[in-house]
C-alpha cells in the first residue's frame, strides 16, 4: 500500500458543471477526511467518515457538496453547479485512531479550477 | 473557539537552526502536530506531541510546548535546502475529532 491516493490530480471545469473526486485511503484506516485548501491558507475541514458513516460536516459544506463512502473504503466528493469560489485544492486524508491520537495521512490532493 | 496562528515566512541559511512558532486557542487540545507541505503536494506528518508533554525530540526536529501560553514551536537543527517548504501546525481539540490547521509558515533555506 503506497498511501492515500486521489484522482484526478487536476480538474478544470466550467462554472455550473458538476465534478466528482475520488479518494482511496490507506487500506487499514477506518477514518477518512476531506479538507479544502486555498492559496496561502491552511487546510479547512469539510467532513469526515468513520467506516461508512459520515459523522461530521462543516458549515463550509453547502448543499451543493456531497460526500459518500459507500462501503467504508474509497470515498467520493461531488460538487454540483460549481462556482468560481469552489476553486481550491481538495485534500483527502485517512487515519487509524490510536487512543486519543489522530494521525492523518494525506493524499496529494485534487486541484480544482472553475472557469 | 478554535484558532491556530503562525507567522507567514522564515528565511534561514543552510546549516543554521530554524524555529517555527505557532499559537493556538483551544486549551483542551489533546495532541498538537507539525506537517510539512512541498509545492503541489499533500501534507506530510512530521511529528506530534501530547499536550501533557513539554518537549519531544525526533532526530533533527525538536518540538516545544508551552501549554500555559498555548504556544508550540518546531526547531529544525542543521537546516537543509530540502527543508524548504510550508510548515503547518495543527491542534486536535478536546471535544472534536478533527484537526484544525494554522495558516502555514513558508520556510526558505538559502544555500
Amino acid at each position: 500500500d503506497t498511501g492515500v491516493s486521489q484522482d484526478p490530480r487536476h480538474k478544470i471545469t466550467k462554472r455550473g458543471q458538476n465534478v466528482t473526486f475520488r479518494c482511496d485511503p490507506i487500506s487499514e484506516h477506518n477514518r477518512l477526511y476531506w479538507y479544502r485548501q486555498t492559496l496561502g491558507q491552511g487546510p479547512e475541514f469539510l467532513t469526515y467518515f468513520q467506516n461508512e458513516a459520515q459523522l461530521e460536516k462543516s458549515r463550509l459544506l453547502s448543499d451543493r457538496f456531497s460526500a459518500e463512502r459507500p462501503k467504508g473504503s474509497f470515498s467520493t466528493l461531488e460538487i454540483q453547479r460549481t462556482e468560481q469560489g469552489d476553486s481550491a485544492m481538495y485534500l483527502c486524508a485517512s487515519s487509524s485512531r490510536q487512543g486519543d491520537n489522530e494521525k492523518l495521512f494525506f493524499g496529494s490532493g485534487t486541484q480544482l479550477s472553475v472557469l | 473557539g478554535e484558532d491556530v496562528e503562525q507567522s507567514l515566512f522564515l528565511s534561514v541559511r543552510e546549516g543554521d537552526s530554524s524555529v517555527i512558532n505557532c499559537t493556538y486557542t483551544d486549551s483542551s487540545s489533546t495532541y498538537l502536530y507539525w506537517y510539512k507541505q512541498e509545492p503541489g503536494a499533500g501534507l506530510q506528518l512530521l511529528t506530534y506531541i501530547f499536550s501533557n508533554m513539554d518537549m519531544k525530540q525526533d532526530q533533527r526536529l525538536t518540538v516545544l510546548l508551552n501549554k500555559k501560553d498555548k504556544h508550540l514551536s518546531l526547531r529544525i537543527a542543521d537546516t537543509q535546502t530540502g527543508d524548504s517548504a510550508i510548515y503547518f501546525c495543527a491542534e486536535l481539540g478536546g471535544a472534536t475529532n478533527k484537526l484544525i490547521f494554522g495558516t502555514g509558515t513558508l520556510l526558505a533555506v538559502q544555500p
